[in-house]
């Protein structure tokens, strides 16, 4: 599959634990963009990556970061988890150029007891 | 602000019947908008952007500046068009984020 990809699926923690979601882009996308879907908030925006460098930063709690490594894969810190924290979180990629297409991974299903 | 609304959670029509989902949106700039959809077990994927105004699935969505809105539109609904819809609004460029609205599950009964 060539497309983006999300490990782990699913991940079942504690409160006041740490987590790190990963996240491999489709080949060649240079942009990489995080957004967490709650029930309540709907999707929204985290934090973009740009062939390495931080982008854009939406409603990034302090506790969570990300970063993008040199082969363009990225990862999401989530810390100090809270009950509130348990979402699904979705990566997507993009080309550079104009007009372009974010492409979704499938998510990674994080579940905070 | 920046929002995206789409006022419907859930939109049920039968078979055959014409169907509008409806996004309406707030933007200072030049709004570039899409729908993507999420078919039941799958991951979200685009639907259709504003940009190259074509017809997907028998889609369309005609974005009205005047109304801030960008419904889309279907004038035949089929079983397998049964999903959630987002509507969403890029800023910031081409390497702009999305915002989404809240997002509208459409069931297609037989």
């Amino acid at each position: 599959d060539s497309g983006v990809t999300q490990t782990p699926k699913h991940l079942i923690t504690a409160t006041g634990q740490r987590v790190t979601l990963r996240c491999s882009p489709r080949s060649g996308d240079l942009s990489v963009y995080w957004y967490q879907q709650s029930l309540d908030q709907g999707l929204q925006f985290l934090i973009q990556y740009y062939n390495g460098e931080e982008r854009a930063k939406g409603n990034i709690l302090e506790r969570f970061s990300a970063q993008q490594f040199p082969d363009l894969h990225s990862e999401l810190n989530l810390s100090s988890l809270e009950l509130g924290d348990s979402a699904l979180y979705f990566c997507a990629s993009s080309p550079s150029g104009a007009y372009n297409e974010q492409f979704f991974g499938p998510g990674t299903r994080l579940t905070v007891l | 602000a920046q929002r995206v609304t789409q006022p419907e959670k859930l939109l049920s029509v039968f078979k055959g019947a014409p169907v509008e989902l409806k996004c309406n949106y707030s933007y200072s700039g030049s709004p570039e908008l899409f729908w993507y959809v999420q078919y039941s077990r799958q991951r979200l994927q685009l639907l259709l952007r504003h940009i190259s105004r074509e017809s997907i699935k028998g889609f369309t969505a005609d974005l009205n500046k005047g109304e801030t809105s960008f419904h889309l539109k279907k004038p035949f609904a089929q079983e397998e068009d049964s999903a959630m819809y987002y509507c969403a609004l890029r800023r910031g460029g081409s390497q702009g984020n999305l915002i989404f609205g809240k997002g509208t599950k459409l069931s297609v009964k037989p």
